[in-house]
């Protein structure tokens, strides 16, 4: 079975500072990864996600994360928040089915909530 | 804008009543995802739906919870009898087949029972 540890539950940052949050995942074989974030009120949006190809993801709002396959992690990283990226950010991974194809149900980490501080 | 609708946004029931949740998948996917977010569990995969096809549901307690796809514009979860621990956010998603693995979430049923 599939698991997602996020290490961080709680993260506290001021306007400016650099961000990055931890993300691993317990799974032997082929994965889609992914970021969601939930803003106070509202549904789950993507942020970013990794299929294949270059480890190193770009997404939305300056988001970006990095695959790295010998150490089962996928960390979020933004060089400089905002007060408007206050939220819960969930890292979630999809295990490839290739006998059947499709999108299997996401496997999500406990969430992340993050607060910046103007 | 194609979007994920669900019904209704917030629900406030009594134990034992029956509850009935309903999603409207984005238009063209054919794989539409019941999920539970809770504080403690966090989010949790209850049951999944392929071309209206149950595929999953082990995420689900089988005793008091049921999932539908009447057809392919509706998706329903039913709850009978609810208890307080049902009290949740439901999310609904749907996604593509074909290995695309993106998934799109609908706004979320907020469930209280009392």
């Amino acid at each position: 079975a599939q698991s997602v540890s996020q290490h961080n539950h709680h993260v506290i940052l001021s306007e400016a500072a650099s961000l990055e949050l931890g993300c691993n995942y317990s799974y032997g074989g082929t994965v889609n990864l992914f970021w969601y974030v939930q803003y106070p009120g509202q549904h789950l949006q993507l942020l970013l996600k990794y299929f294949s190809g270059d480890p190193l993801v770009k997404g939305i709002k300056g988001f970006e994360a990095e695959f790295i396959k010998s150490k089962f992690s996928f960390n979020l990283r933004k060089p400089s928040v905002q007060w408007s990226d206050t939220a819960e950010y969930f890292c979630a991974v999809n295990a490839r089915r290739y006998s059947g194809g499709g999108a299997d149900g996401l496997t999500f980490g406990k969430g992340t909530h993050l607060i910046i501080q103007p | 804008d194609a979007r994920v609708t669900q019904t209704p946004r917030h629900k406030v029931t009594e134990m034992g009543q029956e509850v009935t949740m309903r999603c409207q998948p984005i238009l063209g996917h054919n794989t539409v995802f019941w999920y539970r977010q809770t504080m403690m569990q966090g989010l949790e995969l209850l049951a999944y739906f392929r071309n209206r096809a149950p595929l999953d549901d082990s995420g689900m307690p089988k005793d008091r919870f049921s999932a539908e796809m009447p057809d392919a514009t509706l998706a329903t979860l039913k709850i009978q009898p609810s208890e307080p621990r049902d009290s949740a956010v439901y999310f609904c998603a749907s996604g593509l087949g074909a290995g695309m693995g993106e998934q799109f979430f609908g706004p979320g049923t907020r469930l209280t029972v009392l």
